[in-house]
């Protein structure tokens, strides 16, 4: 099972959205709708932002918005801020033997 | 509040062995599927393993089947992960989590222990 596919770096200007794309197969993304989101600061355990392609866990801000089409899901940060500068990951469900696979990682920075 | 607190991780040789902890708190440990998710350095995550609540089913990604023991004991909250036969691209911070049995997704994270496999 190859890892989700996620652009290197994601940029934006404060106050702007940007969006991260997470393409996967018709193995993973394309027939499950359970794909999450997880950002991670430096040095820090990831923290998970989106579930089930879409619904945020309580205590997430509302910047952050999913989507999914086909085989490809996105992450949307809206009115980007400093602090949203980390790491962010996707990750599928990929059925009962593999179960779990990630994407390569996104780096978002705040210009 | 939930809290994970990962540990055993430390340098040991290829070919070695090492078992990491991850006590539980915060929550009903028997209840809630636990995994396990690695990084190595400067890299991305990888699902290592998971476990029921039961701890009836577990789960394995194909590079550490064969090598890697996933356990856990309900009477002391306590996640399990037994390694062996170590090499050196197991390298990595372990993570341990909390798995939505239905949904498929970690919810709570630790803070992570490294495991170093160097001669």
């Amino acid at each position: 099972q190859s890892a989700l596919t996620q652009p290197a770096s994601v940029s934006g200007s404060p106050g702007q959205s940007i969006t991260i794309s997470c393409t996967g197969t018709s193995s993973d993304v394309g027939t499950y709708d359970f794909v999450s989101w997880y950002q991670q600061h430096p040095g820090k355990a990831p923290k998970l932002m989106i579930y089930e392609d879409y619904k945020r866990p309580s205590g997430v801000s509302d910047r952050f918005s999913g989507s999914k089409s086909g085989s490809t899901a996105s992450l949307t940060i809206s009115g980007l801020q400093a602090e949203d500068e980390a790491d962010y990951f996707c990750c599928s469900y990929a059925g009962s033997s593999t179960l779990f696979v990630f994407g390569t990682g996104t780096k978002v920075t705040a210009l | 509040e939930v809290q994970l607190l990962e540990s055993g991780g430390g340098l040991v040789q290829p070919g070695g062995s090492l078992r990491l902890s991850c006590a539980a708190s915060g929550f009903t440990f028997s209840s809630h599927a636990m995994g396990w998710v690695r990084q190595a350095p400067g890299k991305g995550l990888e699902w290592v393993s998971g476990l029921s609540g039961s701890g009836g089913s577990a789960y394995y990604a194909d590079s550490v089947r064969g090598r890697f023991t996933i356990s856990r004991d309900n009477s002391k909250n306590t996640l399990y992960l037994q390694m062996s036969s170590l090499r050196v691209e197991d390298t990595a911070v372990f993570y341990c989590a909390t798995w939505d049995w239905n949904y498929y997704f970690l919810d709570y994270w630790g803070q992570g222990t490294l495991v170093t496999v160097s001669s």
